[in-house]
């Protein structure tokens, strides 16, 4: 049973680039959520997709989207990158469950966005 | 909203004796609590949750949990610390139906041999 899976693993970017990001959930989860983290902090929630759409946003500009297609995998765009946009990218997948809610999340190994 | 505090950047403890890495929480329904372990260069593994049920949740590799709601903490615990215990630990909460997780800035735990 595959877990979380992100690609590239690391990426060098330039400034006003742009750059995807993809994710495949654990089998059996149908949500996808991304979180940035910064050297030395806590991920910070980007965005969250189910039923491909997305249902809820962090504190991010518009310069974050994404999308889920149906097979429950997800791709990050980040346009017009910044040097502040260097960090780890988290890929998180989860089950909702009915009357529950959303359960644990399990997270991918991140791709290293790098932004010289 | 919801937010997490981790009080302690840095926790040191000698192998074999208990730790206790802390964390406390700020929501405005039930929470649900997780605890995730971080190593150098890997994602985020999970290692307990409380959503409802006894206050004390145990979770993998020998780690636990306390709930207390009047405290508003939710601190993790294990009784005998391995030096392979060291990485970076993070509390995350969310609302009982919400979607968003929220963690807290981590603590670094270092077991010393």
């Amino acid at each position: 049973d595959a877990g979380v899976t992100q690609s590239p693993t690391h990426l060098i970017k330039t400034r006003g680039q742009q750059v995807t990001l993809r994710c495949s959930p654990k089998s059996g989860h149908d949500t996808v959520s991304w979180y940035q983290q910064a050297l030395g902090q806590g991920p910070q929630f980007i965005f969250q997709y189910y039923e491909e759409e997305e249902r809820q946003r962090g504190n991010f500009p518009d310069r974050f989207s994404g999308h889920q297609f149906p097979n429950y995998s997800s791709e990050l765009n980040v346009n017009a990158l910044l040097l502040g946009d260097s960090a780890l990218y988290l890929c998180a997948s989860s089950l909702k469950t009915r009357g529950l809610g959303w359960n644990e999340q399990f997270f991918g190994p991140g791709t290293r966005l790098t932004v010289l | 909203a919801q937010s997490v505090a981790q009080p302690e950047d840095q926790v040191n403890v000698a192998e074999g004796n208990p730790l206790t890495v802390k964390c406390t929480y700020s929501v405005s329904g039930n929470p649900y609590l997780f605890w995730y372990v971080q190593y150098p260069n890997r994602g985020l593994q999970f290692l307990l949750k409380y959503i409802t049920g006894d206050n004390l949740v145990k979770g993998s590799y020998g780690f636990e949990a306390e709930f207390n709601k009047s405290q508003t903490s939710f601190h993790l615990k294990k009784p005998s610390a391995l030096v392979s215990d060291s990485a970076l630990y993070f509390c995350a909460v969310r609302e009982s139906y919400g979607q968003n997780f929220v963690f807290g800035p981590g603590t670094r735990l270092s077991v010393l041999p």
